[in-house]
């Protein structure tokens, strides 16, 4: 079974551009949810898509949008980059919550985005 | 809103030691609440969670972790660890809520280093 892949795996940016990072979640499952990891900080949780919906969104600016498709692979997009934005980002994917699997992640190697 | 709080940023020991990683939670009501663990090279993985019934939880290589309602704790411990469990461990939090999606609250992580 195919794990959660994250392309690019690395890019490089300059401030005031916008990136887009997409996210194949593991086939069947429909919920897909992006995670910004930094040094110091941890993971931030961005938001959460179901079934095409936005489902939970953290507490980042409007700068950072996603979308989720059909086919329950996910984008997300960030506007005018900032220095800060540099970071590894992180998609997970899961099985609806409300069952035994409830909160189980299956994360992807991530997209490392450096902000120059 | 919810927190997490991992007070042990780096931890350092030798191998046949014995482990035990802090995690305090900041909210009020049923949650669920899990270790996640990220190998060297790796992505992120399930290690234990906790939904309910027995507060201590046993989990993948002899992890297990105990859940103290009054203490808003849930610490990982291993009696024995080896030079393969050097990597980075998340604790994590979700409100048990009824269509509340799976958004996890992360802590900030504890990197464990164990020597030979």
């Amino acid at each position: 079974k195919a794990g959660v892949t994250q392309t690019p795996r690395y890019l490089i940016k300059t401030r005031g551009q916008q990136v887009t990072l997409s996210c194949s979640p593991i086939s069947g499952h429909r919920s897909v949810s992006w995670y910004q990891q930094t040094p110091g900080q941890g993971l931030q949780f961005l938001f959460e898509y179901f079934s095409e919906t936005q489902r939970n969104k953290g507490n980042f600016p409007g700068r950072f949008s996603g979308r989720q498709f059909s086919n329950s692979r996910s984008e997300m997009n960030v506007s005018t980059l900032e220095l800060g934005d540099s970071a590894l980002y992180l998609c997970a994917s899961s099985l609806p919550a409300g069952g035994p699997s409830t909160g189980e992640l299956f994360f992807g190697e991530g997209s490392r985005l450096t902000v120059l | 809103a919810q927190s997490v709080s991992q007070h042990n940023h780096h931890v350092i020991l030798s191998e046949a030691a014995s482990l035990e990683l802090g995690c305090n939670y900041s909210y009020g009501g049923t949650v669920n609440l899990f270790w996640y663990v990220q190998y060297p090279g790796q992505h992120l993985q399930l290690l234990l969670k906790y939904f309910s019934g027995d507060p201590l939880v046993k989990g993948i290589k002899g992890f297990e972790a105990e859940f103290i309602k009054s203490k808003f704790s849930f610490n990982l411990r291993k009696p024995s660890v080896q030079w393969s469990d050097t990597a980075e461990y998340f604790c994590a939090v979700k409100r048990a809520l009824t269509g509340g999606g799976n958004k996890l609250t992360f802590g900030t992580g504890t990197q464990l280093k164990v020597e030979l």
